[in-house]
């Protein structure tokens, strides 16, 4: 079975200052990966997806992630954040093999901006 | 937003009642999935269909139950609502099919359950 394990619970951040967020899963084949955003109050909105070739993927409103295969790490990054960043990110991970229908998902990591 | 919406948006009942959410789709997707949402374990998953008539469980099946007659609608019903049940319940969609699919998942505006 997938799992998916964001480590970073909060992280609280000044606004220009530099975002990275963990993720690992545990999958031994391939994998889709995602990050999805939720904004307080709303429901989840990708953010980015992995699905092969490049390995630094680049998402909406500045964010981007890069897959290292051999860490199993799907990370996210922005150069510098914005509060309108504030929200809470989920990871989560698709096994392209075999009952390749369900996402696993991380337990989120809420960003605070503050400005 | 893929043409996702929920039913209702907010609900409190009590213990013991059976309770029954709906989600609507407009663009056809074969694949529906039910979620809930709880502070410190991300989303869930409760159950999912792959066509009308066509369920599967998922994680945290125990005390649900699905249908799907139409293609559109995806209704999740609580059987006798407990109050480990209150939560967000997230609808969601996957676009699937094709050699490039990212079997990626749009997600409903979510409703939030209150059983006391």
């Amino acid at each position: 079975a997938q799992s998916v394990s964001q480590h970073n619970h909060h992280v609280i951040l000044s606004e220009a200052a530099s975002l990275e967020l963990g993720c690992n899963y545990s999958y031994g084949g391939t994998v889709n990966l995602f990050w999805y955003v939720q904004y307080p109050g709303q429901h989840l909105q990708l953010l980015l997806k992995y699905f092969s070739g490049d390995p630094l993927v680049k998402g909406i409103k500045g964010f981007e992630a890069e897959f290292i295969k051999s860490k199993f790490s799907f990370n996210l990054r922005k150069p510098s954040v914005q509060w309108s960043d504030t929200a809470e990110y989920f990871c989560a991970v698709n096994a392209r093999e075999g009952s390749a229908r369900q996402l696993t998902f991380g337990s989120g990591t809420q960003l605070t901006v503050l400005p | 937003d893929a043409g996702i919406t929920q039913s209702p948006r907010h609900k409190v009942t009590e213990t013991g009642t059976p309770v029954t959410l709906r989600c609507h789709q407009t663009e056809n997707h074969r694949y529906m999935y039910w979620y809930r949402q709880d502070p410190g374990h991300g989303l869930r998953l409760i159950h999912y269909s792959y066509g009308v008539k066509d369920t599967d469980k998922g994680e945290v099946s125990d005390g649900y139950s699905v249908s799907r007659s139409k293609t559109e609608d995806f209704l999740l019903t609580l059987e006798s609502a407990t109050s480990s049940q209150t939560s967000v319940y997230f609808c969601a969609i996957r676009l699937a099919g094709g050699r490039f699919s990212y079997n990626e998942q749009f997600f409903g505006p979510g409703t939030r359950l209150t059983v006391l």
